[in-house]
């Protein structure tokens, strides 16, 4: 069970379009999802945090007109790179959290989707 | 959020353990120490978690001294399989609702 999935695993664009990336919670309802954004070689860089019915929250530096989150439903959020450059060309990650019973919560990653925008 | 620092690679051979050393110095009192594997082109991977002493699970175990500003990850015999980057994370919630921040890991290589 906790199964995150992502599409597309990957996609090649040319630059000045927009790429739409969905982030699926399989198994579970998840009221909130992180996406993250992975530079070859580097680490996992938080770009903003999406609550099912509510607008996402951008961490500083990440241009919200730029990346559009959709949290429309409890398994599904979107991520669209809208104008995409090929400085956006990136590994982008989502996760989605689980309450379990009792207090906490777990997240689960999903497989990632690899951007390149030619 | 606690700032964890790990080295940058290590490199080990088959069957060996591996110890991955992290460092936490400014942990808090209610912060949970938790493992994540990456293996190239996927998402990261939840191996284990800890609060304090000694936690083992069927993949790792996970060494938390009394004063917990450092933890160890420890791989028991690894494989060619193993190889991927290790990361550390120090935070309030057991991986809860608040994202997670992910330092620069440890590039793990393990040869034949």
């Amino acid at each position: 069970g906790a199964v995150v999935s992502q599409h597309p695993s990957w996609v090649i664009c040319k630059s000045g379009t927009s790429v739409k990336i969905e982030c699926r919670s399989l198994d579970f309802q998840a009221t909130t999802m992180f996406w993250y954004r992975q530079f070859p070689k580097q680490s996992l860089m938080l770009m903003a945090t999406s609550n099912e019915g509510s607008k996402a929250t951008y961490e500083q530096g990440v241009e919200k007109d730029k990346f559009l989150i959709n949290h429309a439903s409890l398994t599904l959020s979107t991520l669209t790179v809208t104008s995409a450059h090929p400085e956006d060309s990136s590994f982008y990650i989502c996760s989605a959290s689980l309450q379990r019973s009792g207090s906490y919560n777990e997240q689960f990653f999903g497989p990632g989707t690899r951007l390149t925008v030619l | 959020l606690a700032k964890t620092t790990q080295p940058i690679s290590m490199d080990s051979y088959e069957g060996q353990e591996v110890n991955i050393t992290c460092s936490h110095n400014n942990i808090a009192t209610n912060d949970y120490i938790t493992w994540y594997q990456q293996f190239p082109s996927q998402g990261p991977r939840f191996i284990i978690q800890g609060y304090k002493t000694k936690v083992t699970n069927e993949v790792a175990s996970l060494f938390i001294p009394a004063d917990r500003k450092s933890s160890t990850l420890s791989l028991p015999r690894v494989s060619l399989s193993d190889t991927a980057v290790y990361y550390c994370l120090v935070g309030a919630q057991k991986t809860g609702r608040r994202a997670l921040t992910f330092g620069s890991g440890t590039r793990l290589q393990v040869q034949p």
